[in-house]
């Protein structure tokens, strides 16, 4: 599958700051979502992008496609302590393309702590 | 509606023994996919089928690992001849049309003693 690098890889930071995550890829997505995954939990989906430069929100949380199509990015807004889990970001390439599969591929994923 | 059904949720093998997880994808859905997640890693694709057939197995391993979908029931990922290093959680996704937003199972955590 097509590679993903996500960050950061952790992050730690006081309830209401706000939070930013990337992520990049060497080959172009026909589609982006963000996924969180609580501990003993499957990942949950909160954001799907569809098309590059579209920008979608999620209640406190928003997405962006890239206009290369190469990457994206989550922010969350004045976070609170149930933000707390790891946040993946997960793609699907375009077809056809040697060794892109048919499936999501998936970032390592970037843990947030938030302290109260 | 249902979510994705995922069972069992923990499961403990002896090394050799056969392990079987099953999903059940949301109703409606006929794509299904198989990843394999390590502690503290991604998500790792194994696995994808519709119903009856294999569509891309292109991360599973080339022995003691199969997979199915069949007509009727639910789908199946079968591990032979267990060993420790199968010890992971096992998530199944489904999604209605291929290549869209998937959901996710709740998991099956495998632990080879």
């Amino acid at each position: 599958g097509q590679q993903l690098n996500q960050s950061p890889q952790s992050m730690f930071i006081q309830e209401g700051e706000d939070v930013s995550m990337n992520c990049t890829s060497s080959s172009i997505f026909n589609t982006w979502l963000w996924y969180k995954q609580d501990p003993g939990e499957g990942p949950v989906l909160l954001i799907a992008l569809y098309k590059a430069g579209e920008l979608t929100s999620n209640g406190r949380l928003t997405a962006q496609f890239g206009i290369t199509r190469k990457d994206s990015f989550l922010n969350i807004s004045a976070s609170i302590p149930s933000d707390v889990g790891i946040y993946f970001c997960a793609g699907l390439g375009v077809r056809p393309v040697e060794n892109s599969g048919y499936a999501l591929n998936f970032g390592k994923g970037t843990s947030l702590l938030v302290t109260p | 509606n249902a979510g994705v059904m995922q069972n069992p949720r923990h499961l403990v093998r002896r090394r050799g023994q056969e392990a079987r997880l099953r999903c059940s994808p949301m109703k409606g859905h006929s794509h299904v996919y198989w990843y394999r997640q390590l502690p503290e890693e991604g998500l790792k694709f194994m696995v994808y089928l519709q119903k009856e057939n294999i569509i891309d197995e292109s991360g599973m391993p080339k022995e003691r690992f199969s997979a199915e979908f069949p007509k009727e029931g639910p789908s199946i990922l079968r591990i032979q001849q267990v060993v420790r290093g199968d010890s992971a959680a096992y998530f199944c996704a489904s999604s209605a049309i291929e290549n869209t937003e998937a959901f996710f199972g709740q998991g099956t955590r495998l632990t080879v003693v």
